[in-house]
Parts: C-alpha cells; sequence; structure tokens
C-alpha cells in the first residue's frame, strides 16, 4: 500500500551544524505532513506540520519543505543542539484525516 | 496544552497473564484514541482507532480477541494484552484525538516486558 519513508536511518551532526532530515511519500493525494521528534522511551512529540498549499513552514530552528512533485519533505534543524538528539519521524494522515501513518524514522546523533 | 498520560509506563509480566494499559487525555476530550506498537529500532504502528462509546477499528494483523481496547469514557482508552507471550512485548503509545482540527496527542508510552 502507500507509504511514507525516510532515506537515512541514521544522521550524524556536529553541535552547532545544521541538520537536514530527509522522506519521501508515495501517495500523490496526501495534503498534509507532520514531523515528530521521539526521545528514547518516550512518545512521540509533534515539531511542525505543513499543508500541501505550502512549499516551506518554518518554526524556531526548524524548517520544513515539501516538494510535491516529487513528492519529498525535508526537516531541517539550525545550529543542531545536544537536545536535538532522538529519532525523527515524518507522518501523514492515513486516509485525509487521522489516525497517523508513519514513515521509518531517522535518529539524529548530536556530536558535542 | 494538550496531555496525554498512560499508566503504567512501565510493566513486567509473565507469559500468559493480562495487562491492562491506560491512556487518558488529561484536558480534553477525545471521542477517539488511538493504539500503535513499536519495536526497538523500528516506526509506530497503527494497531486499533478507540472510539468513545463503540467498538474499536482493528488494523488488519491485529487479533481483537488479544488486543481489548474499551474507550469507555471521553478521557479514557484501555488496552488489555491478554495471554501475554514474549512476542508481545514491546513499547505501546496511544494517541488522543483532539477536534475540531483533528490533532493528535501522543502519551509517554508504555514499555511491556514479557518474561
Amino acid at each position: 500500500g502507500e507509504s511514507v519513508g525516510l532515506h537515512l536511518p541514521t544522521l550524524s551532526v556536529q553541535e552547532g551544524d545544521n541538520s537536514i532530515i530527509n522522506c519521501a511519500y508515495s501517495n500523490s493525494a496526501s495534503d498534509y505532513f507532520i514531523w515528530y521528534k521521539q526521545e528514547s522511551g518516550k512518545g512521540p512529540q509533534f515539531i511542525i506540520d505543513i499543508r500541501s498549499n505550502m512549499d516551506k513552514r518554518q518554526g524556531q530552528r526548524v524548517t520544513v519543505l515539501l516538494n510535491k512533485t516529487v513528492k519529498h519533505l525535508s526537516l531541517q534543524i539550525a545550529a543542531t543542539q545536544p537536545g536535538d538528539s532522538a529519532v525523527y519521524f515524518c507522518a501523514e494522515p492515513y486516509s485525509g484525516n487521522t489516525p497517523l501513518v508513519f514513515g521509518k524514522g531517522t535518529r539524529l546523533s548530536v556530536i558535542a | 496544552g494538550a496531555v496525554v498520560s498512560q499508566h503504567p509506563s512501565r510493566v513486567i509480566c509473565k507469559s500468559g497473564t493480562s495487562v491492562k494499559i491506560e491512556c487518558r487525555s488529561l484536558d480534553f476530550q477525545a471521542t477517539t484514541m488511538f493504539w500503535y506498537r513499536q519495536f526497538p529500532k523500528q516506526s509506530l504502528m497503527l494497531m486499533a482507532t478507540s472510539n468513545e462509546g463503540s467498538k474499536a477499528t482493528y488494523e488488519q494483523g491485529v487479533e481483537k480477541d488479544k488486543f481489548l481496547i474499551n474507550h469507555a469514557s471521553l478521557t479514557l482508552s484501555t488496552l488489555t494484552v491478554t495471554s501475554a507471550h514474549p512476542e508481545d512485548s514491546s513499547f505501546y503509545i496511544c494517541s488522543a484525538n483532539r477536534e475540531p482540527y483533528n490533532e493528535q496527542f501522543f502519551g509517554p508510552g508504555t514499555r511491556l516486558t514479557v518474561l
């Protein structure tokens, strides 16, 4: 079936550098995407979302880019900090609404 | 903000016993909650949709008689793992849907270990 997936399973970044986490999706009808952060032993935390009528959305130190042409989205974290170390998931609503289908996840490790 | 709690956070049980996990929305009402399961180093997999006052909707491959879901109030859904076996050991996470914008808020998860 249609799914959301990630290109890279792990990413190591030097503290202070920018991080880019990528996600590909297969359902061209998808119109809403969410990025979650999951720290070890905890539930996912909402980071930022984007709708398909936007190409870019910025939050605090985070930016999500959506390229509908190639069905790809990315999460950019500026000035990565040790507290950013976690697994990051992209997710989309299951069937136009909730629940969510999660991608495979990328583990971000920040090197001090 | 919207807070979802789970209890217990960690449970260890013997094979063959049943375990109940609670999911509560603390500051909002949720007619719909979701139960996910996560194995180590894997993504979250939806198990079932819990609907207040009606039967849960299970995903394909999830045994409804093994994973009993009850959503008796607008702030509480429970997942009971019946006759648990070691292969049921996993991280169980719930989320609660806050209307009208259908925002999902996740609980902190419950680590189940079946010996």
